[in-house]
């Protein structure tokens, strides 16, 4: 079946520095991809998509290219802010490839930022 | 402006009591999901619906079961809750599918069954 994976952490950074999460998957045919956010007591927020190859999205100052020869979806930002620090979940979608509704996650990415 | 609101927030049940735990979306959206987060374990999808009068499981949905009775509402249901299940429960809902459209979650409700 579908399977994200992505470091799990923690990752503690200091701040300004820049950020890499890793995230490879796991499907057949072609899934949407997706990266969540999720703040102290809150639910999952969306952070950006691709829905295609070589797609990438991108808010806040964050970015995420989909590679399909690589099947990834690294998730980057050039200077971290301790209002970054968060859980970050990596997800797809796969209806295209057969796959039920609803988002397969990775297990998250707890960020930490210092000052 | 509510979007997804889920009740209770918390509760406490002893092995082989009963809950529901209600999901309320005021955005008109179609699609409906429930998942669990455990540590370690990410979110995993339990039961979702694709409209009003329909469900449909989702990866772990044993000893769950779930009702769409009214476009905006989604209930879960623990019959005869086990410790297993202590975990936290998100609703989310979305317009479209999941793979175009964004799901919105609400804000969690923390289940513990002793």
């Amino acid at each position: 079946g579908d399977s994200v994976t992505q470091m799990e952490g923690p990752v503690t950074l200091s701040e300004e520095a820049f950020l890499t999460i890793n995230c490879t998957y796991t499907a057949t045919g072609y899934p949407s991809l997706f990266w969540y956010v999720q703040y102290p007591g809150e639910g999952l927020q969306l952070l950006l998509k691709a829905t295609k190859a070589d797609d990438k999205g991108s808010n806040k100052g964050f970015e995420a290219t989909y590679r399909k020869e690589t099947t990834s979806f690294h998730l980057e930002k050039g200077s971290v802010q301790v209002s970054d620090s968060a859980v970050y979940f990596c997800a797809l979608s796969n209806i295209s490839g057969g796959g039920a509704d609803g988002l397969t996650f990775g297990k998250g990415t707890h960020l930490i930022i210092q000052p | 402006n509510a979007g997804v609101t889920q009740t209770p927030k918390f509760r406490v049940l002893k092995t082989g009591q009963s809950m529901t735990l209600l999901c309320a979306q005021d955005m008109n959206h179609e699609y409906m999901y429930w998942y669990r987060q455990d540590p370690g374990m990410g979110l995993r999808l339990i039961h979702y619906s694709v409209g009003e009068g329909t469900t449909a499981k989702g990866e772990v949905p044993d000893g769950y079961n779930v009702s769409r009775l009214k476009k905006q509402n989604f209930l879960l249901g623990l019959e005869s809750a086990a410790p297993s299940q202590t975990s936290v429960y998100f609703c989310a809902s979305s317009y479209g599918r999941s793979n175009t459209g964004e799901l919105f979650f609400g804000e969690g409700s923390r289940l513990t069954v002793l």
